[in-house]
């Protein structure tokens, strides 16, 4: 199986920046999401990882170890619009066979 | 490029009632996905096809949901009997699979038992 870890919230403040922890457990990783999700909406795709080092894509970094298990996402320079759930998600399991599985996501509540 | 659809977006029904959710992907998309999301949790996969065929439907509780895919396109998920707890977000997702990783999402179906 697979298990993902996030914290549950984060708040800060308009303009500061904030990182998002995810550490997982699977077996064949084959890669690392992360998404955001707005209150009633669906979950949008922000980032993949699938090997080690820094994704950056504007505002929004993410960053994946593989032999630790561990990626973040990095938001930079927050906007009030930034106020959501950021979930993790990671694809693994076995070749052909991988399967999209989600952490309980993490409630970024920005301040002005 | 249209996006993944879903009908219907709300639906209320009794325990013990039968409901079906439909979805059509992303055209293209051999990789499509079921999620149950229940308030202030993360999504839980219930099933996930490679075209016609089922990857995984380990949480899929089997003795009332039903989900079949047609001819690898559509797909349709059913609850019967429904039960209380059953009420959450299904949210229907898909991906071009090894081609293109990403998942794209619909509005999802807000699911309500009472």
């Amino acid at each position: 199986g697979q298990n993902i870890d996030q914290p549950t919230e984060m708040t800060a403040t308009e303009g500061a920046i904030v990182q998002i922890n995810c550490t997982y457990q699977t077996s064949g990783f084959n890669g690392l999401f992360w998404y955001q999700q707005h209150a009633g909406e669906a979950p949008t795709f922000l980032s993949y990882n699938v090997l080690d080092g820094l994704e950056e894509k504007g505002r929004f970094s993410s960053f994946l170890s593989r032999s630790k298990g561990y990626s973040y996402l990095l938001l930079k320079e927050l906007q009030m619009k930034d106020s959501a759930s950021y979930l993790c998600a990671v694809r693994g399991g076995r070749s052909n066979d991988y399967k999209l599985s989600f952490g309980a996501g993490t409630t970024v509540t920005v301040r002005a | 490029e249209a996006g993944v659809a879903q009908s219907p977006r709300y639906k209320i029904i009794e325990k013990r009632q039968s409901v079906a959710f439909w979805c059509n992907p992303i055209s293209g998309h051999a990789t499509l996905y079921w999620y149950q999301q229940i308030l202030g949790q993360g999504p839980k996969l219930l099933i996930q096809f490679q075209n016609n065929g089922v990857v995984d439907d380990s949480q899929l509780p089997k003795d009332r949901f039903s989900a079949e895919r047609l001819k690898g396109v559509d797909s349709t998920l059913k609850i019967q009997p429904a039960k209380l707890e059953d009420s959450a977000v299904y949210l229907c997702a898909s991906s071009w699979g090894d081609r293109g990783p990403e998942a794209f999402f619909g509005q999802g179906t807000r699911l309500t038992v009472v």
